[in-house]
């Protein structure tokens, strides 16, 4: 069974200072792995994936996310946080059980940037 | 152009009545699926088609009723609602079954149940 952890509820960071919200994983087979965001009273957004090839990805707002294999991990990173990065953030797993993708979620890590 | 839509956005019901979510996508995709969010922000999966077939049906009462008229429309169909029902739901869609695929989630349908 794959599964995502996420292991801080919540995260808070200076407004211009770096961020890394963190995730790891558990999946048989090659990980599909994805970061989405979610702004109060909306869906989520798509905001980066790792498939194959480099370990950073690069994403969506300046975003970018590390995969690590020995480590299982997929953090999620920012070089100069904006208060308006402030939301939810979830990671998830996509996996292929039996000709379906099916993608499991994190429980999500809420974004604070204080000015 | 809105992607992903669902209609009400909010709905507010009485115990044991049954109602009805709608959600249309624009994008082509092939794929849609239910999840339900909670009071704590946890996302779970529910349902899921692809050109029109049902492919996932997680442990849900079968009170909730997912019917997919075409591939771009997934309708969600409640009957009885119970307390527990209130959460917010969220339709999305993803191109192909393929695993590398981001899903498009619409703005959600919020349930309360009085």
């Amino acid at each position: 069974a794959q599964s995502v952890a996420q292991p801080e509820d919540q995260v808070n960071v200076a407004e211009g200072n770096p961020l890394t919200v963190k995730c790891t994983y558990s999946v048989s087979g090659n990980p599909y792995l994805f970061w989405y965001v979610q702004y109060p009273n909306r869906g989520l957004q798509f905001l980066l994936k790792y498939i194959t090839g480099d370990n950073l990805v690069k994403g969506s707002y300046g975003f970018e996310a590390e995969f690590n294999k020995s480590q299982t991990s997929f953090h999620l990173k920012k070089p100069s946080a904006l208060v308006s990065d402030s939301a939810l953030y979830f990671c998830a797993v996509s996996a292929w059980p039996g000709g379906y993708q099916k993608v499991t979620f994190g429980t999500g890590t809420k974004l604070q940037v204080i000015p | 152009d809105t992607a992903v839509s669902q209609t009400p956005k909010y709905l507010v019901t009485q115990m044991g009545n049954d109602k009805s979510i709608k959600c249309e996508q624009n994008l082509g995709h092939d794929t849609m699926y239910w999840y339900k969010q909670d009071s704590k922000k946890f996302l779970k999966i529910m349902f899921s088609y692809n050109n029109k077939e049902l492919i996932i049906n997680e442990t849900v009462p079968n009170r909730f009723s997912p019917k997919s008229p075409d591939k771009a429309h997934l309708n969600l169909h409640i009957n009885s609602l119970e307390l527990g029902d209130s959460a917010v739901y969220f339709c999305a869609s993803s191109q192909d079954r393929g695993v590398n695929q981001p899903q498009h989630f619409g703005d959600g349908t919020r349930l309360s149940i009085l």
